[in-house]
């Protein structure tokens, strides 16, 4: 089955570390995202990758780092400058062209102490 | 610039009645998309129902349609005979055809179905 996987599920952390959150796709996309959910609040785009080799920042990108070394996959690096880190962490990708949906994967929950 | 608006925060319906979920567009892109998505409290994000700007009838899939307006630039999720599983948050989401492969989010919806 195609579809998106992001591991693990439920990440802890102490602060200072980094930490690295993984997504993969098979659905053969070529555009990834990756956005921050605090609770009961919208989604805020943090990083999102067009191409392999190519990413751009989004709204909140500080604190965080990406890579898209393969069309596969986009992991996403929490770093020790990211004030708040606690979130849950969503991944998603899509083919081009405004009529495309986003295919989300079930998300990180990221607790940092 | 593109920017979602949802200004409902929370919805409460009662079971087997039809809501409606608000949400208003601004973009200066000539062609775009208009998505809904679902999110139960699992977190997981679930697709339901996708609007183009060129689109002259109202999408429906199931019990989801879109009421489209474009010169309000408008588009309302309507659920109709709401179920106890419909009790999530709904985002309104738009992606344009300048917006470099972008999707712009409201701050979403929370509804909940009471029996």
């Amino acid at each position: 089955d195609g579809g998106i996987t992001q591991s693990p599920k439920y990440l802890f952390r102490k602060e200072g570390q980094n930490v690295t959150l993984s997504c993969e796709q098979n659905l053969n996309h070529d555009a990834m995202y990756w956005y921050r959910q605090d609770p009961g609040q919208g989604l805020r785009l943090i990083y999102y990758s067009q191409i392999v080799n190519d990413f751009q920042k989004g709204d909140i990108a500080e604190g965080y780092s990406v890579s898209r070394e393969k069309k596969e996959s986009f992991p996403l690096t929490v770093t020790s400058a990211q004030k708040n880190p606690t979130a849950f962490y969503l991944c998603a990708s899509a083919f081009p062209g405004q009529d495309r949906q986003q295919y989300f994967g079930p998300g990180t929950r990221l607790t940092v102490t | 610039a593109q920017k979602i608006t949802q200004t409902q925060p929370g919805m409460f319906v009662q079971e087997k009645e039809a809501v409606t979920l608000d949400c208003t567009y601004d973009t200066s892109d000539q062609s775009y998309g208009l998505f809904w998505y679902k999110q139960p409290s699992s977190g997981e994000m679930i697709f339901l129902i996708y609007q183009g700007s060129y689109d002259e009838q109202n999408a429906t899939e199931g019990r989801y349609s879109l009421n489209f307006q474009k010169a309000r630039k408008s588009a309302n999720l309507v659920i109709s005979a709401s179920q106890l599983g419909d009790s999530a948050m709904y985002f309104c989401a738009m992606r344009g055809d300048n917006t470099g492969n972008q999707f712009y989010f409201g701050t979403g919806t929370s509804l909940t179905v009471i029996p």
